[in-house]
């Protein structure tokens, strides 16, 4: 099955706490992103990785790393969370050949920081 | 930056009859920009419902039409005739070739009443 996989589904843990979500595409894309998805639905980019090389950076607070092994894996660390990052974190591939231009979404990790 | 604003939900629409989402954009650092529409069903993860590259064009799919409409800066969704199983969200969303990012609306959660 060719598609943007991601883990856990939900996370729930406690302020302070690391966290760590994995992404991983099957659809031969060379560009992955991170969005986050807030309590109001609004989905914003976080990072792009194009080839493991960092091309989109937005501004997000430094406790968010991404982390990736080759051009098909995409994962996100939060060191130290806060109560603001709960929400839900979704991970799109997409091709540079083909302009980046139409991106596929996994299913999405809801995180829930108590 | 760019920017994307759509018909602020909830929708509800009776069965068979027919909808327009609305959906104006601005596009301040894309020269030649790429406009969408993804939907995110019940349990489902975002997808893309149609897309429009070209000023002028329309695009279709599952009985939804958009019209890119440069001088308006306009990119409405309509359907004649909505079903149940149209009940979604749905997310307008901005792009350009070899830009990376996509920005999106805020999405507009739409019921069917049947």
């Amino acid at each position: 099955e060719t598609a943007v996989f991601q883990t856990p589904n939900y996370h729930v843990t406690q302020v302070g706490n690391e966290v760590s979500f994995n992404c991983k595409q099957t659809l031969g894309h060379d560009t992955m992103y991170w969005y986050k998805q807030d309590s109001k639905k609004l989905l914003k980019i976080m990072f792009s990785y194009n080839n493991k090389q960092l091309i989109v950076n937005e501004t997000v607070p430094r406790r968010f790393s991404p982390q990736s092994s080759d051009k098909a894996h995409l994962n996100l660390r939060i060191k130290s969370v806060e109560p603001e990052d709960s929400a839900v974190y979704l991970c799109a591939s997409s091709h540079r050949d083909w302009g980046y231009a139409e991106q596929f979404f996994g299913p999405g990790t809801r995180l829930t920081v108590l | 930056g760019d920017s994307v604003t759509q018909t602020e939900g909830p929708v509800t629409v009776s069965e068979s009859e027919s909808l327009i989402i609305n959906c104006t954009y601005s596009a301040t650092s894309i020269a030649y920009p790429n406009l969408f529409w993804y939907v995110r069903y019940p349990g489902e993860g975002l997808q893309l419902l149609l897309k429009v590259i070209t000023a002028g064009q329309k695009g279709s799919s599952r009985g939804f039409e958009a019209t890119y409409n440069k001088e308006t800066t306009s990119f409405h969704l309509q359907k004649a005739s909505v079903q149940e199983s149209d009940s979604a969200v749905y997310y307008c969303a901005l792009g350009g070739y070899g830009n990376e990012k996509i920005t999106f609306g805020a999405g507009t959660k739409l019921t069917i009443k049947p």
